[in-house]
């Protein structure tokens, strides 16, 4: 995913909060997303955010959006080791077949 | 819910051997794609389809092939099988061209030995 960008590793303590970064570089994406990935699955979406939005909340998670600078990040609060995962951020590119460009993931380890 | 389903989870190949990997979806989705993950790199997409017989290529196509018969199975075909295509292969569906939702399976590690 050399257009969206995250760091590689996070840690933190259980009962923390969490924030994961992702930049990304084109500014025509409509929808931009967050997927986890647990140990031997699939990826799991978690949450989106169109681009016209700045902020979304769901439950423990919060997603800013910064068009300006196209900086995304993803919030956990209160986290818990079973939120230990790779995260991965993705944008939908306008145009054609609306695909997915991903970043290379977050691995996020919760340690007590 | 969705399930996307793919035929196995771990596979073993030798150089040379021609690989299918199957995955099926149970929800009437128009689009299917194929991606390869690697640490550091992510997933990327290898081909899609969003319609049966109909098939687009995504941005590594290259020693890559699918096909698409009928509408809920998506298969990737490795022709002559290489030490470089060892990678985890996720597929994924979603109900629209234009639907925010990508569902994905639980992967299949290929290593080519």
């Amino acid at each position: 995913g050399e257009d969206v960008e995250q760091s590689l590793f996070l840690s933190v303590r259980e009962g923390d909060s969490s924030v994961i970064n992702c930049t990304y570089t084109d500014s025509s994406s409509t929808y931009l997303y967050w997927y986890k990935q647990e140990p031997g699955a699939g990826l799991q979406l978690l949450t989106y955010i169109f681009s016209n939005m700045d902020m979304k909340q769901d439950q423990r998670l919060t997603v800013l959006l910064n068009k300006k600078d196209k900086h995304l990040s993803l919030r956990i609060a209160d986290t818990q080791t079973g939120d230990s995962a790779i995260y991965f951020c993705a944008e939908r590119r306008s145009g054609g077949y609306n695909k997915l460009i991903f970043g290379a993931g977050t691995r996020l380890a919760v340690h007590p | 819910d969705v399930k996307v389903t793919q035929s196995s989870r771990y596979l073993v190949k030798r150089t040379g051997e021609k690989v299918f990997l199957e995955c099926v979806q149970d929800m009437d989705h128009e689009n299917m794609f194929w991606y390869r993950q690697d640490p550091g790199l992510g997933l990327r997409l290898i081909y899609f389809s969003y319609d049966v017989k109909m098939k687009e290529k995504g941005d590594i196509p290259e020693g890559y092939s699918v096909s698409r018969e009928k509408k809920e199975r998506f298969s990737l075909i490795l022709e002559s099988a290489s030490t470089n295509q060892t990678s985890m292969y996720l597929c994924a569906s979603s109900l629209r061209v234009r639907d925010e939702k990508l569902f994905f399976g639980s992967g299949t590690q290929l290593s080519v030995l």
